[in-house]
């Protein structure tokens, strides 16, 4: 069926290397992909998104790539530090659907 | 703008209760969503609408109920609460330029977090 699948679903990386979280979408109509960040207690916040017309886009330690021939998006997070640790989600509007699909997470831990 | 509001921020019910969790939004939205979240678990769709006076059912929807009388307004109503509804419940919105077709980041309130014993 429709789905958004998210890997690893846990990744602790040592303070100061790159973190790097994947995404597989089924639908290849799909044309936007955000990606959230969760700190514990708290909401879900948008940190960055992409659309189908870009294969990277970047915000400072932060970039997302897509490859839409695989249907694969990825966040990748350099210099990490220990304010990165929060559990991170990707989303994709799948087969016409009025709602995002989410991915069931992935907890980082940046170890200092 | 306060985005997204949700209200109350905690409450604990008993067995058979009911309760209305309160989620206003001021961006002019018209895509409104309910979400729950249960411990160490991702985001599962309850109910979602994508305009005044129309409401559709998500994933997890028994047990819930919705209307969406205004823009801004979407609450979300548990009739009988049993223990299997603890949770934290987010409520989100977006605005969609096209039916079908959601395009456009969600914005998050803060939760309400449900305990039922």
């Amino acid at each position: 069926g429709e789905n958004v699948e998210q890997h690893p679903s846990t990744l602790s990386v040592q303070e100061g290397d790159s973190a790097v979280i994947k995404c597989t979408y089924s639908d290849s109509a799909s044309n936007y992909f955000p990606w959230y960040k969760q700190e514990l207690g708290k909401r879900p916040q948008l940190i960055i998104d992409i659309r189908s017309n870009v294969g990277e886009k970047k915000d400072q330690r932060i970039a997302v790539t897509l490859n839409k021939t695989a249907k694969h998006f990825s966040l990748h997070i350099t210099e990490t530090q220990p304010e990165d640790s929060a559990v991170y989600f990707c989303a994709a509007p799948l087969k016409g659907a009025n709602n995002l699909f989410f991915g069931t997470g992935t907890r980082l831990t940046v170890i200092p | 703008n306060a985005g997204v509001t949700q209200t109350p921020k905690f409450r604990i019910l008993k067995i058979g209760q009911s309760m209305t969790l309160q989620c206003a939004q001021d961006m002019n939205h018209n895509y409104m969503y309910w979400y729950r979240q249960d411990p160490g678990m991702g985001l599962k769709l309850i109910y979602y609408s994508v305009g005044a006076g129309i409401t559709d059912k998500g994933e997890v929807p028994n047990g819930y109920n919705v209307s969406r009388s205004t823009t801004e307004d979407f609450p979300l109503r548990l009739e009988l609460a049993a223990p299997s509804q603890t949770s934290v419940y987010f409520c989100a919105s977006s605005y969609s330029y096209r039916m079908r077709y959601s395009n456009q980041p969600q914005h998050f309130g803060d939760g309400t977090r449900l305990s039922i014993l």
